[in-house]
């Protein structure tokens, strides 16, 4: 299928530690991947996104890790704030669906002070 | 600021009733696509639009109708509205396909 998923729906840390987000997809043909952030009340708000000819993108504070041998996609999360707090999505783009965008569950992140 | 502006913010319907969203394309931007996210989700592909014609839908009735204007905004139509149907309602507007896809605030529908 079409899916996209996440190993944990919650992900606890402490202020300053590097925080790991997991998502795995099911579709091969993906060629485009997106990792938002959404805090309450608001819309997503892009992050990164990495093409499936790349495995490692950086941003700033950021990296996203792709594993297409395993269809792993991680997104990395340099001493975290608590403006981090947030649910995390990872969205998947097929090559021939246009621009549609699958997205999974989401991880809650929260940063501990 | 995304760029992007939806109205109204909230919206309260009563079953049956027939909604209007409106989503205000970012300059430049001539592909809006809508989402319908529910408490606790992932977002939903709803449908898109391009170039004023919808050009890929998602598993979603034909209840849920849209439009796009020539300056690109674009509506989204419900009607008979349904309990299930309460939740945020989202656009994302890009150019072609290329990268970055920026999501409005969405929406928050509840029907009773």
């Amino acid at each position: 299928g079409e899916s996209v998923g996440l190993h944990l729906p919650t992900l606890s840390v402490q202020e300053g530690d590097n925080s790991i987000i997991n998502c795995a997809y099911s579709n091969s043909a993906s060629d485009y991947f997106i990792w938002y952030k959404q805090e309450s009340g608001k819309g997503p708000q892009f992050i990164i996104d990495i093409r499936s000819n790349m495995d490692k993108r950086q941003g700033q504070r950021v990296t996203v890790l792709l594993n297409k041998t395993v269809k792993h996609l991680s997104l990395q999360i340099a001493a975290t704030q608590p403006g981090d707090s947030a649910v995390y999505f990872c969205a998947e783009r097929l090559a021939t669906s246009g621009s549609r965008l699958t997205f999974g569950e989401g991880t809650q992140l929260t940063v501990n002070p | 600021e995304t760029g992007v502006t939806q109205s109204p913010t909230h919206l309260i319907k009563t079953r049956g009733q027939q909604v209007t969203l409106r989503c205000s394309s970012q300059s430049g931007h001539n592909t809006v696509s809508w989402y319908q996210q529910a408490l606790g989700q992932g977002p939903q592909f709803i449908f898109q639009y391009y170039r004023e014609e919808e050009n890929g839908r998602g598993n979603f009735p034909p209840r849920f109708s849209g439009l796009q204007f020539p300056n690109y905004s674009s509506e989204l139509n419900v009607n008979a509205l349904e309990l299930d149907d309460s939740a945020l309602y989202l656009c994302a507007t890009h150019r072609d396909q290329t990268r970055g896809y920026t999501f409005g605030s969405g929406t928050r529908l509840t029907v009773v």
